[in-house]
């Protein structure tokens, strides 16, 4: 079946570092992976997509990596501040219904 | 623009019960989607519907059922209510044509005692 899923449920990073959070999909089929974020009493705010036909996109602060060999998508950010700190979900655009898939989540938090 | 609006914000419902929330979206935005979240199951798509047509469905059972109106605002209700209906229900409008980008609500926090 398919499936989206993530390697880490929780990371605690340093402020000013650079987070690596991943994620592991199983539905080769899927057009675009998405990055979401949500912070602690509010609904998913969208961060970045990337197409599947390409392998590296960057936004303010954020990288996505979609590495299809292996069927991972990454989400790199750099200088993490405290406002960074958040559940990060990852999840697919798969099929022609444009139906969301999503992952579990990955809680992100930032020490001062 | 305002965001994407869900009332109530907290309930509580006894089992055997039904609830009906409610949803208004962005202005413009036509699709509005209902997920139900989950500690241990993340985001579950229950449906979405466009232009009063319900288009796409989850794998839920007939408790939990939906509808939108010719303004686009949209209401689920679930009824019989069961102790692991408790969960936060989110509400997620998006523009035409874009399908990764969608804008969420708070979200209607239930608790079925």
């Amino acid at each position: 079946g398919e499936s989206v899923g993530l390697h880490l449920p929780t990371l605690s990073v340093q402020e000013g570092d650079n987070s690596i959070i991943n994620c592991a999909y199983s539905n080769s089929a899927s057009d675009y992976f998405i990055w979401y974020k949500q912070e602690s009493g509010k609904g998913p705010q969208f961060i970045i997509d990337i197409r599947s036909n390409m392998d590296k996109r960057q936004g303010q602060r954020v990288t996505v990596l979609l590495n299809k060999t292996v069927k991972h998508l990454s989400l790199q950010i750099a200088a993490t501040q405290p406002g960074d700190s958040a559940v990060y979900f990852c999840a697919e655009n798969a099929g022609n219904n444009r139906k969301l898939i999503w992952g579990l989540g990955t809680s992100l938090a930032v020490n001062p | 623009k305002a965001g994407v609006t869900q009332t109530p914000r907290y309930l509580i419902k006894t089992r055997g019960q039904q609830v009906t929330l409610s949803c208004s979206p962005i202005s413009g935005h036509r699709s509005v989607s209902w997920y139900q979240q989950t500690p241990g199951q993340g985001l579950q798509f229950l449906f979405e519907y466009f232009s009063e047509t319900q288009r796409n469905k989850g794998n839920f059972p007939g408790r939990f059922s939906g509808r939108q109106f010719s303004n686009s605002r949209s209401e689920m209700n679930v009824s019989t209510l069961e102790l692991g209906d408790s969960a936060l229900y989110l509400c997620a409008s998006r523009p035409p044509g874009q399908y990764n980008e969608q804008f969420f609500g708070p979200g209607t926090r239930l608790t079925v005692l």
